[in-house]
């Protein structure tokens, strides 16, 4: 069946702007999450849903990092006022069940921002 | 304190040898889950192995198995009979708690590669 799918891939952004990145989680998975990876680095938590709620939310870096998930499935993360810090790589993941200590995470393939 | 620290920033192995890539952790939760996720060049994660914090036996996948030492809180990833398509970057990551606690804490990678 089709895994976690992200779009876009790849995403050039002049530092001030507004992006939005987009997560298709695998279909029926319970949770959803966001991480951020910088070059050289292992991913980091941004961000965590339970169905259309947001549980954690404590990895934001800002104020200018949003994320939503209003129907469950799909999930949108905002940042505004891009900054050249915020160049990284996007991962998406989901899991199928709330919680339990055997809890896989799907990932994406990752949306590569850069911020000029 | 790191609560998972890979200490291999690079490895070269000869193809079909094994090869034992170190992972230790940090926690003061009873109850965890560690994971190992292979990258490739794609840059996509793909999940290799689980072991819990309880689990009485090292975890096992195929030419995957999981070494794993409580007392020392050492989750070394062993690859037997290794193969040029196990060439990418490898992150073991915890999940802390049993219940609630969802996010992955990944550490700062492996890159392994496989010389024919």
């Amino acid at each position: 069946g089709a895994g976690v799918s992200q779009s876009p891939r790849y995403k050039v952004a002049k530092r001030g702007q507004d992006v939005a990145l987009r997560c298709d989680p695998i279909s029926g998975h319970v949770s959803l999450f966001w991480y951020q990876q910088a070059l050289g680095q292992g991913p980091e938590f941004l961000t965590y849903f339970q169905n259309e709620a947001q549980l954690d939310k404590s990895g934001l870096p800002s104020d200018r990092f949003f994320a939503e998930r209003p129907e469950g499935s799909v999930s949108t993360l905002k940042i505004q006022r891009t900054q050249q810090e915020d160049s990284a790589v996007y991962l998406c993941a989901s899991s199928l069940v709330a919680s339990g200590s055997y809890n896989e995470q799907f990932f994406g393939p990752g949306t590569r921002l850069t911020v000029l | 304190a790191q609560k998972i620290t890979q200490t291999q920033p690079g490895m070269f192995v000869q193809e079909k040898e094994a090869v034992t890539l170190d992972c230790t952790y940090d926690t003061s939760d009873p109850s965890y889950g560690l994971f190992w996720y292979k990258q490739p060049s794609s840059g996509e994660m793909i999940f290799l192995i689980y072991q819990g914090s309880y689990d009485q036996q090292n975890a096992t996948e195929g030419r995957y198995s999981l070494n794993f030492q409580k007392a020392r809180k050492s989750a070394n990833l062993v690859i037997s009979a290794s193969q040029l398509g196990d060439s990418a970057m490898y992150f073991c990551a915890m999940r802390e708690g049993n219940f609630g606690n969802e996010k992955l804490t990944f550490g700062t990678g492996t890159r392994l590669t496989i010389i024919p």
